[in-house]
């Protein structure tokens, strides 16, 4: 397994401006997460599919962010009009429903700065 | 809903010296998964020690071992001949089993420093 990979790995934008990050999963992970994690703090549970069902979003998820997974591969986490109280590290993880305990691989991450 | 609190910020090791992260959890479930995971800095977050609260017997990893209390909520991470690859962030989280919600709830972390 070539582990979990996020692109890109930083992005800084202005307030206002919409961006959009990628997550591919391990290979044969059925499952795919998003959690943001700000400074000092655990990470936050977003969003997760299986296959390219989204099962579940947290109530952090406003109007102004969407994820897709459309063929139940890689996932896309795109966030419009950007505040400044979304920069956060974004971080993606997989799993294997096959797995007794379905344990979350996670990524290196996404660094959103908003100015 | 379920919590998780880790109420050392940080702790600090001798090099080959023990260390124990201390973690306890809040939830009216019976059946469910606790994990301490490590974010070495500007690294991504590895799983270290995982453990299913139905198993009485506590996980072991090498050098690494939790002291998992179902009754008091606890569930400590113990780390021997500490070194200093493992200094990082320790996160505990928590995840519901069969029938709930599939995120991982985590703790505020501690951040151990080990000490040459």
């Amino acid at each position: 397994d070539t582990g979990v990979s996020q692109d890109p790995r930083h992005k800084i934008t202005k307030r206002g401006q919409n961006v959009t990050f990628r997550c591919d999963p391990i290979s044969e992970h059925n499952r795919l997460y998003w959690y943001r994690q700000t400074l000092g703090q655990g990470p936050e549970f977003l969003t997760y599919f299986q296959n390219e069902a989204q099962l579940e979003k947290s109530r952090l998820l406003s109007d102004r962010f969407s994820a897709e997974r459309p063929k139940g591969s890689f996932s896309t986490l795109e966030i419009q009009r950007t505040e400044q109280g979304d920069s956060a590290m974004y971080l993606c993880a997989s799993s294997r429903l096959a797995e007794s305990t379905d344990t979350q691989y996670f990524g290196p991450g996404t660094r959103l700065t908003v100015l | 809903a379920q919590t998780v609190t880790q109420s050392q910020p940080e702790m600090s090791v001798q090099e080959a010296e023990t260390v124990t992260l201390s973690c306890t959890y809040d939830t009216s479930e019976s059946d469910y998964y606790l994990f301490w995971y490590k974010q070495p800095p500007s690294r991504q977050m590895i799983l270290v020690i995982r453990q299913e609260a139905y198993k009485q017997q506590n996980a072991t990893e090498n050098r690494f071992s939790v002291n998992f209390q179902k009754a008091a909520k606890s569930f400590s991470l113990k780390i021997s001949d500490s070194q200093l690859g493992d200094a990082a962030m320790y996160f505990c989280a928590y995840r519901s089993a069969w029938g709930g919600s599939e995120k991982l709830v985590f703790g505020k972390g501690t951040k151990l420093t080990v000490n040459p």
